[in-house]
């Protein structure tokens, strides 16, 4: 794999079930982040990690968690989904904690919970 | 007011047409700028960095102007293939928390 890569591509969620969403990069890039994306709303920041072992909340947070056991992979899982969370989720990273050089994108997850 | 706006349009230009996007934002520490695109479902790239000095790529300008908090996109001689959405994007500080996007200037250009 060369960047950013998520998965699933897309879902269908049954409300109240949990889910988790994968994201995984080989750049070595320090800093990852989850962000969702909704019409007329632009990109909003769900959480973050500057580093492995460190996570922090973002614009968004509630309802989803997030961990980074390791440098390549950064889970989001939401754990009880509600309608409201339907939307298309991207996973970035960028090589330092501010994002000088720009960030990657994965390729989204389009996630529908009905 | 949102941090960071842009105007949605959409642009519908015709092939060769210039066509230029601004975005403002409201805080004024703001410490770096970046233009991103972003093609229909499919996830952002980055197209440019900002500096306050200008800078150019191509047929692309990017523009700073700290005192009136403006970042603008120049396009010249637009070609079909640069239709997209155009997001701004400030970074406030260090720190991926403190990057904020707009929610995108929509682009169609045509025959």
């Amino acid at each position: 794999i060369a960047g950013i890569t998520q998965a699933p591509t897309s879902q269908i969620l049954a409300a109240g079930r949990r889910m988790t969403l994968r994201c995984t990069q080989d750049m070595r890039h320090n800093a990852m982040y989850w962000y969702r994306q909704d019409l007329g709303l632009g990109l909003r920041l769900i959480h973050y990690s500057n580093t492995a072992g460190t996570t922090g909340k973002g614009e968004v947070p509630d309802g989803y968690s997030v961990s980074r056991a390791n440098t390549d992979d950064f889970p989001l899982t939401l754990a009880s989904a509600v309608p409201s969370q339907t939307s298309v989720y991207f996973c970035a990273s960028s090589d330092s904690g501010g994002p000088k050089g720009g960030y990657t994108f994965g390729s989204g997850t389009r996630l529908t919970v009905v | 007011r949102k941090e960071v706006e842009q105007d949605p349009g959409p642009f519908n230009v015709p092939e060769g047409a210039t066509v230029a996007f601004n975005c403002t934002y409201s805080n004024s520490a703001s410490q770096s700028f970046f233009w991103y695109r972003q093609d229909c479902r499919k996830e952002p790239k980055l197209l440019m960095s900002v500096y306050s000095s200008g800078n150019e790529d191509g047929r692309f300008t990017a523009q700073l102007n700290r005192a009136s908090q403006y970042i603008s996109l120049l396009i010249r001689d637009s070609k079909l293939s640069d239709s997209a959405t155009y997001l701004c994007v400030v970074n406030m500080g260090t720190g991926g928390f403190k990057t904020i996007f707009g929610a995108g200037t929509r682009l169609f250009v045509k025959a």
